[in-house]
């Protein structure tokens, strides 16, 4: 089987670093995604990870040890629009590519 | 261009009732799929269309579950005697292949309420 753990609930401040973690066991590993879903929204990519290392967009950036069956999404400079839900998904590969998504962590960002 | 479009936004019906959900995808993305997302909890796979084939239904519920895709295009996902235990956000998502380098674009989804 797959599953993904990520903490449920994260708070920080405006201007500051967070960082949520991902730990997955998997049959298979094709790569790591990250999506952000603001509340009655539709979620959206941010970054995907297929070998290790650091993978830096902007203000968000996204990390992968595979060896580690561990990855961790980072955003500087927070502002309250970050405030969101913020999934790890594994890539199923194989045929059809679906993706396996833990059970996301609420970002609070306050003033 | 337009991106993935969901009909209705909301649907509120009856134990018992058939529903059906539309997803539109975005035009030439080849793959398609549809999750399920309960309250406060992650997306669950449901199913996914290559073209308007299914090759991988493995994530439906049940069989009062189904999905159709026509034309390459447009995706129906019909509930059957809907239960309350159904009542989901359901978000469709499409993407240029089934590549694992090809990201999936995400629907605005459809909240489904079973009374």
């Amino acid at each position: 089987g797959q599953s993904l753990e990520q903490p449920s609930e994260v708070t920080a401040v405006e201007g500051a670093i967070v960082q949520i973690n991902c730990t997955y066991q998997t049959s298979g590993f094709y790569g790591l995604s990250w999506y952000q879903q603001h509340d009655g929204g539709a979620p959206t990519f941010l970054s995907y990870n297929a070998l290790d290392g650091l993978e830096e967009t902007g203000r968000f950036s996204s990390f992968l040890s595979r060896s580690d069956s561990y990855g961790y999404l980072l955003l500087q400079e927070l502002q309250m629009k970050d405030s969101a839900s913020y999934f790890c998904a594994v890539r199923g590969g194989g045929a059809t590519n679906k993706l396996i998504f833990g059970t996301g962590t609420l970002l609070a960002v306050q003033p | 261009g337009a991106g993935v479009s969901q009909s209705p936004s909301n649907k509120v019906t009856e134990k018992g009732k058939d529903v059906e959900l539309r997803c539109d995808p975005i035009s030439g993305h080849t793959a398609l799929y549809w999750y399920r997302q309960s309250l406060g909890q992650g997306l669950e796979f449901l199913i996914y269309f290559q073209g308007n084939s299914a090759p991988d239904k493995s994530g439906l519920p049940s069989d009062r579950f189904s999905a159709e895709r026509t034309g390459g295009s447009v995706s129906t996902l019909t509930i059957q005697r809907t239960q309350q235990e159904d009542s989901a956000v359901y978000l469709c998502a499409s993407s240029l292949s089934a590549g694992v380098g090809d990201e999936q674009f995400f629907g605005p989804g459809t909240r489904l309420t079973v009374l």
